[in-house]
């Protein structure tokens, strides 16, 4: 059971924005950095958004990353069909001491 | 090009055991920490594994302490993961991934581990 909390889906239509968010506590978000990864259909994870908001090199600006609090959100803007895929958020949990993992969130282009 | 490449996975009975590989290259595999993330058949991604760059610091997921190993050769560029008293909720792909406290920047193909009588 993870402890980081996202929506089970999010959609739009292609050129639409969406935001996925991640909710947390103060043992993993709302203190350390938070990492958004993308799955697409069949292929491993790739990192998207890494310490909270920076985009690794051959990420479209597209994707964005923030955090207030004990919370985190990815927002996708100018939708398209090859965005489709799971979103999972990570941190690391001060608590658990070990990073973790959120539910994940599908993504669908109407 | 950074490569991880696993291997080792495969269908096995429940108590027993697996040994899982990941062959790196394109990078300096000795400077850099690894893991290993699993993803059960449909659901979401858990982290199992941890070892620092010379192997002498090392965790592990509570649901795998006490059964599962993690190593690394750095001389032949590889990690390595012991599974040992496998259960049937250990079945799924198993990935390993280049980074640390949840900031893993390269994933292998992962190897599919099926614990099933």
């Amino acid at each position: 059971q993870s402890v980081l909390t996202q929506p089970i889906s999010a959609s739009g239509t292609p050129g639409q924005g969406v935001t996925v968010s991640c909710s947390g506590s103060t043992s993993n978000i709302g203190g350390n950095a938070v990492n958004w990864y993308q799955q697409l259909p069949g292929a491993a994870p790739r990192l998207l958004i890494y310490f909270n908001h920076h985009r690794p090199s051959g990420v479209p600006d597209r994707f964005s990353g923030s955090k207030s609090g004990t919370s985190a959100s990815l927002a996708i803007s100018g939708l398209q069909s090859e965005d489709e895929a799971d979103y999972y958020c990570a941190a690391w949990d001060d608590s658990l001491n070990g990073p973790v993992f959120g539910t994940g969130t599908k993504v669908t282009v109407l | 090009e950074v490569q991880l490449v696993e291997s080792g996975g495969g269908l096995v009975q429940p108590g027993g055991s697996l040994r899982l590989s990941c062959a790196a290259s394109g990078f300096t595999f000795s400077n850099y920490e690894m893991n290993w993330v699993r993803q059960a058949p449909g659901k979401g991604l858990e982290w199992v594994s941890y070892i620092s760059s010379r192997g002498d610091t090392i965790d592990y997921a509570d649901s795998v302490k006490g059964r599962f190993t993690i190593s690394r050769d750095n001389a032949q560029n590889s990690l390595y993961l012991q599974m040992n008293s496998l259960r049937a909720e250990d079945t799924g792909l198993y990935y390993c991934a280049r980074g640390f406290t949840a900031y893993y920047v390269y994933w292998g193909q992962g190897t599919l581990v099926t614990v099933s009588s």
